[in-house]
């Protein structure tokens, strides 16, 4: 699986919107983007996940670029509960019994 | 999303005591499960993947006389700890995938301390 690079820590006001990035410039064709999050003392919450196009659900969007060397994670309106560490992983398809491999993640910080 | 659970969620034990760790997937079956230990500000590392019907794979490193893993159903995992020391201690934490949409989801963790 490629490798990815996140910054380690960031802060965002409440309410405000929230954008992680994400490099992983050794992507290949056919491998997905994946984000999860850790909530303190809480096992990681799958949150997204996309191949090129730009996904959407009621957590979150994604926005890879037309290159898929990079994704930005979007939380539209962050709360005091986004505070968390954000993964962002690179996974081929089909490869579900494959376990996930987890960086150091984007410690995130809402700011009341 | 699909749902997965651990019990316990916290267990203290003596030192040389055996800990036995369930996780559940809740609402779809799993042949593949994984088992993770994290400790104090670290990242998430696999320990081992867990074959419903077959023996485990271990991570390197990770004592499989020890850490002793069963998947006897396709909704259930167990990890037993034998022979627990203190620096077992530890956050232990299940996954399995959901098949349909490729997708691995976490158990809430299991927290172990070893006196």
């Amino acid at each position: 699986d490629a490798k990815t690079t996140q910054p380690p820590s960031m802060d965002c006001a409440e309410g405000r919107a929230a954008n992680l990035p994400c490099n992983h410039s050794t992507i290949s064709g056919n491998e997905y983007v994946y984000w999860y999050r850790q909530i303190h003392s809480q096992g990681p919450q799958y949150i997204i996940h996309g191949l090129k196009n730009n996904e959407t659900n009621e957590m979150a969007s994604l926005i890879i670029t037309e290159d898929r060397k990079s994704s930005t994670l979007i939380l539209p309106h962050a709360t005091l509960r986004d505070t968390a560490v954000y993964y962002c992983i690179v996974r081929a398809p089909g490869a579900g019994s494959y376990q996930l491999t987890f960086g150091k993640g984007t410690k995130l910080s809402v700011i009341p | 999303g699909a749902v997965v659970s651990q019990h316990p969620s916290r267990v203290i034990c003596k030192s040389g005591t055996s800990v036995k760790i369930e996780c559940r997937s809740l609402d779809f079956q799993a042949t593949t499960m994984f088992w993770y230990r994290q400790f104090p500000k670290k990242s998430l590392m696999l320990m081992a993947t867990s074959n419903e019907g077959s023996k485990a794979t271990y991570e390197q490193g990770v004592e499989k006389d020890k850490f002793l893993i069963n998947h006897a159903s396709l909704t259930l995992s167990t990890l037993t700890v034998t022979s627990a020391h203190p620096e077992d201690s530890s956050f232990y934490i299940c996954s399995a995938t959901e098949t349909s949409t490729d997708t691995q989801y976490f158990g809430p963790g299991t927290r172990l301390t070893v006196l």
